[in-house]
């Protein structure tokens, strides 16, 4: 069975920074292509980052680019999300989500459950 | 960017009857070198996360009851359900996935009338 658990959210201060984690398991995490996507309470759902399948091509947002880095760890079969210079507009459920199959411009079949950054003073 | 644009932001339709949400892209996310629009339909419901529908605009996916169906092609596309069940109270996202960054639609919350 294919599970996507995500960890790592928090409540963290404007400027501060955080790692989110997303522990993949019933697939060959190696060859999928993996996303974060995210939703602000009570708003739509907003992709942030994908990653192909050894981490060497990268895809940011406009909004986050620059602050948020996405890696993985293939032998840890984990997703991460690196966030600095938190803003408020951070403010979200982070999904991690896995392409269709192996292969890029694929949609996304399988998502985690998600957790919430909560970015305030 | 592709902006994605839904219609309606909410509908209302009675159990039984038909409902149809529609999906305009801001380009075309037909790819003519396979003749494949990347366009995906997402479902998600209160609390969990969104459950994948529909592929390539038209494709439904293991699971998925044959009362949803994907249409369209090239900026113009529509997810209808054949006959609402109590089951598809939900908002429903389209999304391309023709280009970074993917982009999804605004939502369209589907309710019973």
């Amino acid at each position: 069975e294919v599970q996507l658990v995500e960890s790592g959210g928090a409540l963290v201060q404007p400027g501060g920074s955080l790692r989110l984690s997303c522990a993949a398991s019933g697939f060959t995490f190696s060859t999928y292509w993996m996303h974060w996507v995210r939703q602000a309470p009570g708003k739509g759902l907003v992709w942030v980052s994908r990653i192909d399948i050894d981490g060497s091509n990268t895809d940011y947002a406009d909004s986050v680019k620059g602050r948020f880095t996405i890696s993985r760890d293939n032998a840890k079969n984990t997703l991460y999300l690196q966030m600095n210079s938190l803003r408020a507009e951070d403010t979200a459920v982070y999904y991690c989500a896995r392409n269709l199959r192996p292969g890029q411009w694929l949609p996304l079949d399988y998502w985690g459950q998600g957790t919430l950054l909560t970015v305030s003073s | 960017d592709i902006v994605m644009t839904q219609s309606p932001d909410s509908l209302a339709v009675s159990l039984g009857e038909r409902a149809t949400i529609n999906c305009k892209s801001s380009q075309s996310v037909l790819y003519s070198s396979n003749n494949k629009n990347y366009l995906a339909w997402y479902q998600q419901k209160p609390g969990q996360p969104p459950k994948l529908l529909i592929s390539w605009a038209s494709t439904r996916e293991s699971g998925v009851p044959d009362r949803f169906t994907g249409s369209g092609s090239g900026t113009d596309f529509t997810l209808t359900i054949s006959s609402l069940q109590a089951e598809d109270v939900a908002l429903y996202y389209c999304q391309q996935h023709y280009g970074t960054p993917y982009t999804f639609g605004q939502g369209t919350k589907l309710e019973i009338k």
